[in-house]
């Protein structure tokens, strides 16, 4: 099993530009989730998805939007990038949220 | 929102050295995680637990429900320990709220 498959691995980025962050998991997992890494700082939060169909804000959800329509991915759109979004990025995803999780290999972003 | 400390925020030990990272949160939880993260940066996820004791290798985790604190334990520590540990925490259907981490270093 591949597990929780996250592209690109790097990505710099212009101020303004858009992109969208990948992730796959193979494990038919429901719950699935994005955070942000920045220095001194613990893993937040961006958005999270339940199942197929259903997103919801975590604790710095602006600047960024996901959709989940098949069980299996979970992209992460940024509409218009900018300085303050250079971080290290993480999808992870559970059987549910009482489960453990498995977490991708990271989307280091620079935005300059 | 749950607010979760480790401590401390970096160690160094000498190898074969007993370590003890330590985690406490500030409202009751469902389950607490401790999470592993690598030099190169992957993350990997150590134990779920909700109450008591586990244990895996030379990998020991506790949790005091009451206390509102959780540690873990490193046995005989190897310079292959050496990574960010992290720990979360889930109360009811909320998603993990993550400490900073520990940052150990583990010198041969």
């Amino acid at each position: 099993n591949a597990g929780v498959t996250q592209t690109p691995k790097f990505q710099v980025l212009k101020t303004g530009q858009s992109m969208t962050l990948q992730c796959a998991q193979d494990m038919n997992h429901e719950y699935m989730s994005w955070y942000r890494q920045d220095p001194g700082m613990g893993l937040r939060l961006i958005h999270y998805s339940v199942g197929a169909g259903i997103t919801d804000q975590g604790e710095v959800p602006n600047g960024y939007n996901v959709s989940r329509s098949t069980t299996e991915d979970f992209p992460l759109r940024l509409l218009s990038a900018a300085p303050s979004q250079t971080s290290v990025y993480f999808c992870a995803s559970s059987q549910e949220l009482a489960y453990g999780y498995t977490f991708g290999s990271g989307t280091r972003l620079t935005v300059v | 929102k749950n607010e979760v400390e480790q401590s401390p925020q970096n160690l160094t030990a000498q190898e074969g050295e007993f370590i003890t990272i330590n985690c406490s949160y500030s409202v009751g939880i469902s389950a607490l995680h401790w999470l592993q993260q690598h030099p190169g940066g992957g993350i990997v996820s150590l134990f779920m637990l909700s109450s008591g004791k586990k244990k895996h290798g030379r990998l020991i985790a506790t949790i005091n429900i009451q206390e509102k604190h959780s540690s873990l334990h490193i046995t005989a520590s190897h310079p292959r320990d050496s990574a960010v540990y992290i720990c979360a925490v889930r109360s009811g259907n909320t998603p993990l709220v993550f400490g900073k981490g520990t940052r150990l270093s583990v010198i041969a």
